[in-house]
């Protein structure tokens, strides 16, 4: 099983909702990333989670909070979101991300949420 | 900052023609340059990755060459069909960083009948 799985699909909200996105993988990936991307634009890198642990926060608002409750599991709580935070919201996971690898660590990615922000 | 840079943005390429990316780097520190290509309404998949040590890989009709002394690197499709229309995403890893990707600004590829 090489998938990893996101949801819900689409997303629609206010900018006074709460939501949270949802990912999963089964493939024992101990790293785990979340990414916005933009129309037309490169996905861009918003957290990383290395063995359950936030390894890295690219300086994202605290509206955008991630969880991760278990090495399968990725989750992004969405709160007070604002009109321009609509985008496709990407989770990939790689077996592991730690430096010096000889060979490449695959990211691979679901098929993203879309979120509108209204 | 652009760490890399792709082009073109769009590409439209005849059925059975080559289609050929290219994306320049600055970063010395990047050690796995890794292709990905994209449908619409889907996350990017792997299509091929190479070291810098190489200067040349293939994988069916997908090949890199790299040019290390030029920090250069380009994809090439030969024989492409309209199967391949997709965007395509160079990508360059730091070898320090954690399995980081810095992204290409992306290529729209349409391959015509």
């Amino acid at each position: 099983d090489t998938e990893v799985t996101q949801t819900p699909k689409h997303l629609v909200m206010g900018m006074t909702n709460k939501k949270s996105l949802k990912c999963e993988q089964h493939m024992g990936h101990r790293a785990m990333y979340w990414y916005k991307q933009k129309a037309k634009k490169p996905p861009e890198l918003m957290f990383v989670y290395s063995y359950e642990k936030l390894s890295i926060n690219e300086s994202v608002p605290s509206r955008f909070s991630p969880e991760c409750p278990n090495s399968s599991l990725l989750n992004l709580h969405l709160h007070a979101l604002q009109p321009e935070d609509s985008a496709l919201y990407l989770c990939a996971s790689s077996q592991d991300n730690l430096a010096g690898a000889q060979s490449y660590n695959e990211q691979f990615f679901g098929p993203g949420t879309r979120l509108t922000v209204l | 900052q652009q760490q890399v840079k792709q082009s073109p943005q769009s590409l439209i390429v005849q059925k059975g023609g080559i289609s050929i990316i290219n994306c320049a780097y600055e970063n010395t520190a990047f050690d796995y340059f890794p292709w990905y290509q994209q449908f619409p309404g889907k996350g990017p998949a792997l299509l091929i990755a190479i070291r810098p040590d190489v200067s040349e890989k293939k994988e069916g009709r997908f090949t890199i060459s790299f040019n290390k002394s030029a920090k250069q690197f380009s994809l090439h499709i030969m024989d492409s069909q309209p199967g391949d229309s997709a965007t395509y995403f160079c990508a360059a890893r730091r070898d320090n960083a954690g399995n980081m990707l810095t992204f290409g600004g992306g290529t729209r590829l349409m391959v015509k009948p």
